[in-house]
């Protein structure tokens, strides 16, 4: 079956520096990936959507500037937080849709951030 | 706009009895697609079953089933002889929009 991975699955920062969480799709070219945000107890929340070769197109209230995302390769995205902040601190997913698919979303184990 | 409406936060069942997670959803779409994933406490997210809109017959996948009513625009799942297991979170989806969510919990 199809594999995503992300790395790392857990980060914690301080405040005011940056992560990047990469996004990877392990035995399938990804066309698309999403990123999500799920706070605790509640439900994923569409970031972002990318695609590869081109910039990523972002939901209303997403700060661009401040969620990076970078799909250089169709097995690979990253979503870069800037200046991170306690309140950015939450449950990344990424999910990939590969070009065989036309629905399913592959999605990765996510990675839980702290910004202390 | 697409919106998913999951009404039940928390649903308890005993073990090896069914269970179903209600869904209802909104859409203008004529084609679409409706999915249910898994949330275990360890976060990953698990696919569970898909229903097309145009699909004649209710999707089925092992213990899995939808109840689909289109003219009810609702989407239930069923999981038949509930296992501990089965304890997690349930998010019925369209596409990139998910709801809230129903934590399921399994009873020996």
């Amino acid at each position: 079956g199809a594999v995503v991975s992300q790395h790392p699955s857990r980060v914690i920062c301080k405040s005011g520096t940056s992560v990047k969480i990469e996004c990877r799709s392990l035995d399938f070219q990804a066309t698309t990936m999403f990123w999500y945000r799920q706070f605790p107890k509640q439900s994923l929340m569409l970031m972002a959507t990318s695609n590869e070769g081109s910039k990523a197109t972002y939901e209303q209230g997403v700060e661009k500037d401040k969620f990076l995302i970078n799909h250089a390769s169709l097995t690979l995205s990253t979503l870069t937080v800037t200046s991170a902040h306690p309140e950015d601190s939450s449950f990344y997913i990424c999910s990939a849709i590969g070009e065989t698919s036309s629905y399913e979303q592959y999605f990765g184990p996510g990675t839980r951030l702290t910004v202390t | 706009a697409q919106k998913i409406t999951q009404t039940q936060p928390g649903m308890f069942v005993q073990e090896k009895e069914a269970v179903t997670l209600d869904c209802t959803y909104d859409t203008s779409d004529p084609s679409y697609g409706l999915f249910w994933y898994k949330q275990p406490s360890s976060g990953e997210m698990i696919f569970l079953i898909y229903q097309g809109s145009y699909d004649q017959q209710n999707a089925t996948e092992g213990r899995y089933s939808l109840n689909f009513q289109k003219a009810r625009k609702s989407a239930n799942l069923v999981i038949s002889a509930s296992q501990l297991g089965d304890s997690a979170m349930y998010f019925c989806a369209m596409s990139l929009v998910f709801g809230k969510g129903t934590r399921l919990s399994v009873i020996a």
